[in-house]
């Protein structure tokens, strides 16, 4: 079966920009997770959503912002990019709670 | 706050040699602990999951152990391939939902 899709897979924005990243899990699977993974802070929670509800959130601005439709599809926003935000962001998928994670292959975000 | 630690940082061995990586946590009360590569530049890849109730799990040459009461788990791979090259993180999940908590990783260089 079909993995976890991330579009796009490359980005490359400016500063004060938003952006808009997508994430299809893996058909059945109600929980979506998005990761920010950086060289100096590895890899971070940003937020999971399970049946369109927001179900834990991690410790990022509220420029960080997301999403999950009826078809389990989820979006992450960003708005007014800056430098930092530079990274990795990686998009999991589980079919319920505690249940093995998987992941997609990222999007590649550049601030200039 | 789960604080995750893995050690070595990095690894080099030669082809054919049994190795471990190790994986402590602080916070004893989690749910499960998974295991993932990651591969330069790419997303990341299930290897294993064990649930909190699990001591080990095995699949193919990898054998993950879990104890929780000391907090450790230890990923042990049998006769290593170069194409076992890769970074090695493990997460841990903790709370409501599948928030998990990563290490940083043991980079793995296996020599032929």
């Amino acid at each position: 079966k079909a993995g976890v899709t991330q579009t796009p897979r490359y980005l490359i924005k400016t500063r004060g920009q938003q952006v808009t990243l997508s994430c299809s899990p893996i058909s059945g699977h109600r929980s979506v997770s998005w990761y920010q993974q950086t060289p100096g802070q590895g890899l971070q929670f940003l937020f999971e959503y399970f049946s369109e509800t927001q179900r834990n959130k991690g410790n990022f601005p509220g420029r960080f912002s997301g999403r999950q439709f009826s078809n389990s599809r989820s979006e992450m926003n960003v708005s007014t990019l800056e430098l930092g935000d530079s990274a990795l962001y990686l998009c999991a998928s589980s079919l319920s709670t505690f249940n093995e994670q998987f992941f997609g292959p990222g999007t590649r975000l550049t601030v200039l | 706050k789960q604080e995750v630690t893995q050690i070595p940082a990095a690894l080099s061995v030669p082809e054919g040699e049994n190795l471990v990586l190790n994986c402590s946590f602080t916070d004893s009360a989690i749910y499960n602990l998974q295991w993932f590569r990651q591969d330069p530049g790419k997303g990341l890849t299930s290897l294993l999951l064990i649930q909190s109730s699990q001591r080990e799990q095995t699949s193919g040459r990898l054998n993950a152990s879990l104890d929780k009461s000391s907090g450790r788990s230890t990923l042990y791979i049998a006769a290593s391939q170069p194409g076992d090259s890769a970074t090695y993180l493990c997460a841990v999940a903790r709370g409501t939902g599948n928030q998990f908590y990563f290490g940083t990783g043991t980079s793995l260089t296996v020599i032929p």
